[in-house]
């Protein structure tokens, strides 16, 4: 089965800064990688997925991801935040071809400052 | 409707008690996912269903927990002699297909048990 690391779980920030939140996983197969977020009083969202080609994944609200092999890494990154980004971040992860059921981290709290 | 609709949207029961929480997924969508998310922490898997039929049931907790999806679209999770414990949001996800699709999230049921 797969899990996954988030670590950080509370995060304060400015905006104008940057943001990376970390994300390990285990498993030893080939693997989905997914990063959701959820605003105040929303669902979550999906922000950005990796399955195969490019390890650097563009997502939506100028988020990316990198997927790193060898460290079983897919830390997500933003330039510059802004405070419309204060949500909850989770990386979750599934294996292909099965019946696509989700790890999730325990998810970043991210806050940020105007 | 747009997107997966759960009902209610709040629910609060006493010890002991019978509850059924309903998930409306996205029209088309053959995958079905129940998800429970306690304080603090990521969404954990309960039940998955392709068409009507739960395909995987792994990740309920214990026997008091069962879910149905009778004609392949609308699913009701029920929990019988419900504790404190089982006090959380309970997440239902719907996807194309069961394989490499992105699952869309409700916005949750959040259960108190008094």
């Amino acid at each position: 089965a797969q899990s996954v690391s988030q670590h950080n779980h509370h995060v304060i920030l400015s905006e104008a800064a940057s943001l990376e939140l970390g994300c390990n996983y285990s498993y030893g197969g080939t693997v989905n990688l997914f990063w959701y977020v959820q605003y105040p009083g929303q669902h979550l969202q999906l922000l950005l997925k990796y399955f195969s080609g490019d390890p650097l994944v563009k997502g939506i609200k100028g988020f990316e991801a990198e997927f790193i092999k060898s460290k079983f890494s897919f830390n997500l990154r933003k330039p510059s935040v802004q405070w419309s980004d204060t949500a909850e971040y989770f990386c979750a992860v599934n294996a292909p071809g099965g019946n696509n059921r989700l790890a999730f981290g325990k998810g970043n709290q991210v806050v940020v400052i105007p | 409707g747009a997107g997966v609709s759960q009902t209610p949207s709040n629910k609060v029961t006493e010890k002991g008690k019978y509850v059924e929480l309903r998930c409306d997924p996205i029209s088309g969508h053959t995958a079905l996912y129940w998800y429970r998310q306690s304080l603090g922490q990521g969404p954990e898997f309960l039940i998955y269903f392709q068409g009507t039929g739960a395909a995987d049931d792994s990740g309920l907790p214990n026997d008091r927990f069962f879910a149905v999806r009778p004609e392949g679209s609308v699913s009701t999770l029920k929990i019988q002699r419900t504790e404190r414990g089982d006090s959380a949001v309970y997440l239902c996800a719907s996807s194309l297909s069961g394989a490499s699709t992105e699952a869309f999230f409700g916005q949750g049921t959040r259960l108190t048990v008094v």
